[in-house]
């Protein structure tokens, strides 16, 4: 039973265009949203969050967005920069306890 | 101020030995989280523990796997009786409260089951 869905694998975009990465949720009691960006052999880093009273947070290039009536949440990065390159994970909290992830999203910026 | 510290990094074992794999939470973190990251998945909870408690074990499969995280030392999740299927990346991730949106993660240990 996946609660938390990432359902494109892969996303290939340009260097300097926007880059949004999609997540979906079915379990309505989360209360919380966060995105995490990992990179090979390394643990994965936070990046960006937002309460399930918001419909969007913003950080430099990055921006989240939640629409709490489709269980969707979306992560805009822009301007995309090589560095961005890694693969992205949403994850839901559920209760005090426990993150439950999507399956990651592997983010490839093209020059 | 150290991250959360995991080692091995990297544990070679044949099946029917038993892997165990350490974490040190960052300083002042007294919450713990072990999560298994199988190839093209996810990262699954596993479970949560505070010094010298379980509070969370429902990610834990029944036989074979146990943690700890004792008064002093790291925490430790330990796998008996290692099957290929266990060959997985294993994250520990730390956070002051019990509050898993602001864990910090380690670099994980690969474990691979020969």
């Amino acid at each position: 039973d996946q609660q938390v869905k990432q359902n494109s694998p892969s996303l290939s975009v340009q260097e300097g265009r926007i880059s949004i990465l999609n997540c979906d949720y079915t379990n309505s009691m989360f209360d919380y949203f966060l995105w995490y960006k990992k990179y090979p052999a390394e643990g994965p880093t936070f990046l960006i969050s937002i309460s399930s009273i918001k419909d969007k947070n913003e950080d430099g290039r990055f921006t989240v967005f939640l629409n709490k009536s489709a269980k969707h949440l979306s992560l805009h990065i822009v301007p995309s920069q090589p560095g961005d390159s890694a693969v992205y994970f949403c994850a839901a909290r559920q209760g005090a306890q426990k993150l439950v992830f999507g399956q990651g999203t592997r983010l490839t910026i093209n020059p | 101020n150290a991250g959360v510290m995991q080692n091995p990094r990297h544990l070679v074992r044949r099946r029917g030995q038993e892997a165990r794999l350490r974490c040190s939470p960052m300083k002042g973190h007294s919450h713990v989280y072990w999560y298994r990251q199988l190839p093209e998945e996810g990262l699954k909870f596993m479970v949560y523990l505070q010094k010298e408690n379980i509070i969370d074990e429902s990610g834990m499969p029944k036989e074979r796997f146990s943690a700890e995280f004792p008064k002093e030392g790291p925490s430790i999740l330990r796998i008996q009786q290692v099957v290929r299927g266990d060959s997985a990346a294993y994250f520990c991730a730390s956070s002051p409260q019990g509050l898993g949106a602001e864990a910090f993660f380690g670099q994980g240990t690969r474990l691979t089951v020969v």
